[in-house]
């Protein structure tokens, strides 16, 4: 099955910089790339998704790039806020099959 | 929209008991999703229904877990007879669209004594 790696567990960055989150997948029939941020005591939200053949997606503040042929995407959000503060998850889908990294802590600094 | 809707929000067992986990999914959409989430295991799909049909249940990891789906606007995952192992935040979900853009419930955070 699909394997996803997602870097780092932990980032911590001041308030107003800009924050990046990795992630890696191994199954090249994936084609959705979703991103998830869970705030504590709360479900996963969908704050931006990518599909394969879209290289780049950007809303707002937070964007996300997709390589295709080196099997990674990458979260970008910018201009970072205290209310960002939260555990990120990449997710990559083949199928109707979600298969989730880790999950990245974002603190961010006021 | 009220979002997806799980109950219980918190559930304290002792282990042997029955566990029973409900969810109530967005109006109109078709696909329910029943993850579990742990430190060690992370977010892990158990079953998925299309329709109110099981289409996927290979990540239900026991004959101990079952789930229904009687109709479009309820679905239920239950755990008979329930082990401290089995202490997890359980989430509901939903979408339109298959794996694409699923909605997520508040979860019931699950502890069996």
């Amino acid at each position: 099955g699909e394997n996803v790696e997602q870097h780092p567990s932990t980032l911590s960055v001041q308030e107003g910089d800009s924050a990046v989150i990795k992630c890696t997948y191994s199954d090249s029939a994936s084609n959705y790339f979703p991103w998830y941020k869970q705030e504590l005591g709360k479900g996963p939200q969908l704050i931006i998704d990518i599909r394969s053949n879209v290289g780049e997606k950007k809303d707002q503040r937070i964007a996300v790039t997709l390589n295709k042929t080196a099997k990674h995407f990458s979260l970008h959000i910018t201009e970072t806020q205290p209310e960002d503060s939260a555990v990120y998850f990449c997710a990559a889908s083949i199928g109707n099959q979600f298969y989730f990294g880790t999950g990245t802590s974002l603190t961010v600094i006021p | 929209d009220a979002g997806v809707i799980q109950s219980p929000r918190h559930e304290v067992t002792e282990m042997g008991q029955e566990v029973t986990l409900r969810c109530k999914p967005i109006s109109g959409h078709d696909y329910l999703f029943w993850y579990r989430q742990t430190m060690m295991r992370g977010l892990e799909l158990l079953i998925y229904f299309n329709n109110n049909v099981p289409i996927d249940d290979s990540g239900m990891p026991e004959d101990r877990f079952s789930a229904k789906m009687p109709n479009a606007s309820f679905s239920t995952l239950k755990i008979q007879p329930s082990e401290p192992r089995d202490s997890a935040v359980y989430f509901c979900a939903s979408s339109l669209l298959g794996a694409h853009e699923q909605f997520f419930g508040p979860g019931t955070r699950l502890t069996v004594l």
